[in-house]
């Protein structure tokens, strides 16, 4: 069965950087792409962009431009967000989400979430 | 700065009938914005339900049904049980691998 289980919680300084992985199994790694996803408390769904495992290519919102770095590693079948310059606002649950790259294909699965807390 | 706008919030009665919808700022939702529509409960992840407007996946109940309606995409919820009391996104394809979520439908069943 799929399945998509990411690290632990974290807490860090404001301007540090927080790195989240995603290890995916049950499917072949390479043939879908991997969306990340946050959620502040309290509010909705935000969507921070995509990676391709397979060449490693990637698209960030442009909110997200120059602090996010998606990556992977094909030898485990993981994916990494990472995010720099972290402020109070980034505060929020990060998930990873099998989808589409822009096609009639439906998101489908998802981790369970990462809390990311940004605190002095 | 594209927008996505659904409904703040719902209330429907059980075995009732209720239809969300999902506008875009820059205009007509259409098949190509591929609609992509989630439900949350309070602390769990998303759980996927309809997607390029209309497909169900295989977990989908079947009183869920997706369509474009009046130049929005739509979840309808037919025959609604308790257990459907949650928030629902819809999700919307913007080209370039972009995508945008809408802000969110807190549906009560009352």
């Amino acid at each position: 069965q799929v399945q998509l289980v990411q690290s632990g919680a974290e807490v860090k300084k404001p301007g540090a950087s927080v790195k989240v992985s995603c290890k995916a199994s049950g499917y072949t790694f390479t043939s879908y792409y991997m969306h990340w996803v946050r959620q502040a408390p309290g509010q909705g769904l935000e969507w921070m962009g995509i990676i391709n495992p397979s060449g490693g290519s990637t698209s960030y919102a442009q909110k997200f431009q120059g602090r996010v770095t998606m990556t992977r590693d094909t030898s485990t079948s993981t994916v990494y967000m990472e995010l720099s310059s972290l402020r109070s606002e980034d505060t929020a649950v990060y998930y990873c989400a099998r989808g589409p790259y822009g096609s009639s294909s439906g998101f489908d699965y998802w981790g369970q979430g990462t809390l990311v807390t940004v605190s002095s | 700065q594209t927008v996505v706008t659904q409904e703040p919030s719902l209330t429907v009665s059980p075995g009732g009938t209720v239809t969300l919808t999902c506008a875009s700022s820059t205009g007509a939702v259409t098949s190509g914005y591929y609609p992509n529509w989630f439900q949350q409960k309070p602390g769990q992840a998303p759980r996927a339900l309809i997607y390029s407007t209309s497909n169900k996946h295989s977990w989908t109940p079947a009183r869920f049904s997706g369509s474009l309606l009046g130049g929005k995409a739509a979840l309808t919820l037919s025959g609604v049980q308790p257990e459907d009391e949650a928030e629902y996104y819809c999700l919307l394809y913007y080209g370039g691998a972009l995508w945008v979520f809408g802000g969110g439908t807190k549906l009560t069943v009352l």
